[in-house]
């Protein structure tokens, strides 16, 4: 099945703890993304990949890193998490940037 | 800067009366309107592409259009289970890797 896993799917941590979630795809995507959604803030992009070593900055990418060594997988990874990271966060994949971008089923982070 | 704004931010219909969405966008080229639809716990689901004005497509009791400032989702006799967030995106011709989502119209459809 097609489809765009992201692992955990709900994680609480501290202040400061690092850490990393993943997204993987299935369908040979050469474009992949990382979106946050808040209430009344609505989907924001973090950062997104065109293919394998070249990411680029969304519009909320402080805080955050990601890498792309492998076409299938897109992590995202919070050195040190503060409170204000508490968010659902979405990995996304498109066959290219210029196609509808398939999401994955979303991560809650609490950082507390 | 490229900017969507969605309208209405809550719309409740009775199953049956049709409604309109709208997503107006400021965009430097536009190359892609999209349409998600989003269930409460869940990613967005993709719904429709539109990349020039005059353009249309249909799905199921969906209709989605595009002028050069605007996009309309119609939903034509709708159905209980049509009740989601509906989402509106725009990709512009200055950063074609970024995707700007509107914060989303919620549709509540009651029997």
């Amino acid at each position: 099945e097609a489809q765009v896993t992201q692992n955990p799917r709900y994680l609480i941590t501290v202040t400061g703890k690092k850490l990393t979630v993943t997204c993987s795809q299935n369908m040979n995507h050469e474009y992949m993304s990382w979106y946050r959604q808040d209430p009344g803030l609505g989907l924001r992009q973090i950062y997104y990949s065109m293919n394998v070593e070249v990411t680029d900055k969304g519009d909320v990418p402080e805080g955050y890193k990601v890498s792309r060594k492998e076409k299938r997988n897109f992590p995202l990874i919070l050195e040190s998490p503060s409170p204000n990271q508490t968010s659902l966060y979405f990995c996304a994949s498109s066959l290219d940037y210029s196609y509808e971008q398939y999401f994955g089923p979303g991560t809650r982070l609490t950082v507390t | 800067e490229d900017q969507v704004t969605q309208s209405p931010e809550a719309l409740r219909l009775q199953e049956g009366e049709s409604s309109s969405l709208n997503c107006s966008y400021t965009v430097s080229g536009l190359r892609g309107l999209f349409w998600y639809r989003q269930d409460p716990g869940k990613g967005p689901e993709f719904l429709f592409t539109l990349y020039s004005a005059g353009e249309e497509k249909e799905k199921e009791r969906l209709k989605a259009t595009l002028t050069k400032k605007e996009s309309f989702l119609h939903i034509t006799a709708p159905k209980p289970e049509d009740s989601a967030t509906y989402l509106c995106a725009v990709r512009g011709s200055s950063n074609t890797g970024k995707l700007i989502f509107g914060q989303g119209t919620t549709l509540q459809v009651k029997p």
